[in-house]
């Protein structure tokens, strides 16, 4: 079945340091990718997607390419900030088998200090 | 448009109790879905309908689950007998199917405590 790999927190960076989180995935078919954020205390939120291979992903500073050749879809971020610590999660989602539900990673917490 | 929106936000029962959690999802939206997240983990997925019919269950979702969306708007998801493993933080989310990627917008959720 479809399934999604990231790599394992906590991941603590200081300010204005790069961030890379690892994401890599199992699916059939031609699955779409997101990375959705969960910032303390509040529910999910979408941060960025893409539907195609090659598809650039981007938003606040984020982004991510869809690498179909290697399976992955890594979040990058030149310069973080004190308010994007949080949970980071990796998603797919997939027509094939005629099921869209989404199908999560773990989650890799994030923790900026100043 | 407020978003989607879960009740109650927290609920503290005793084992065997049973309980009910009810979400609104975004009124445009005819997609909805229930997914279970524990401490350290990523959400899970439990079911989801499309309008009124609810077109897949996980093999999570035991007998003593039950999910309802009736006129294809708002939905309950029971949990009967509850049990100490079922202690989670239970998402709502709704989508919009159309073409492109099926983006979930996700509720802040119902936290269930089962002491």
């Amino acid at each position: 079945g479809n399934s999604v790999t990231q790599m394992e927190g906590p991941v603590t960076l200081s300010e204005e340091a790069f961030l890379t989180i690892n994401c890599t995935y199992t699916a059939t078919g031609y699955p779409s990718l997101f990375w959705y954020v969960q910032y303390p205390g509040e529910g999910l939120q979408l941060l960025l997607k893409a539907t195609k291979a090659d598809d650039k992903g981007s938003n606040k500073g984020f982004e991510a390419t869809y690498r179909k050749e290697t399976t992955s879809f890594h979040l990058e971020k030149g310069s973080v900030q004190v308010s994007d610590s949080a949970v980071y999660f990796c998603a797919l989602s997939s027509l094939q088998g005629g099921s869209e539900k989404l199908v999560f990673g773990k989650g890799t917490k994030l923790t900026v200090n100043p | 448009d407020t978003g989607v929106s879960q009740d109650p936000r927290h609920k503290i029962t005793k084992r065997g109790q049973n309980v009910t959690f009810r979400c609104d999802p975004i009124s445009e939206h005819n997609r909805l879905y229930w997914y279970r997240q524990t401490l350290g983990q990523g959400p899970e997925f439990l079911t989801y309908f499309q309008n009124e019919a609810q077109l897949e269950k996980s093999r999570l979702l035991s007998d003593r689950f039950s999910a309802e969306r009736p006129k294809g708007s708002f939905s309950t998801l029971e949990i009967q007998r509850t049990e100490q493993g079922d202690s989670a933080m239970y998402l709502c989310a709704s989508s919009l199917v159309s073409a492109g990627a099926n983006v979930l917008t996700f509720g802040a959720g119902s936290r269930l405590t089962v002491l």
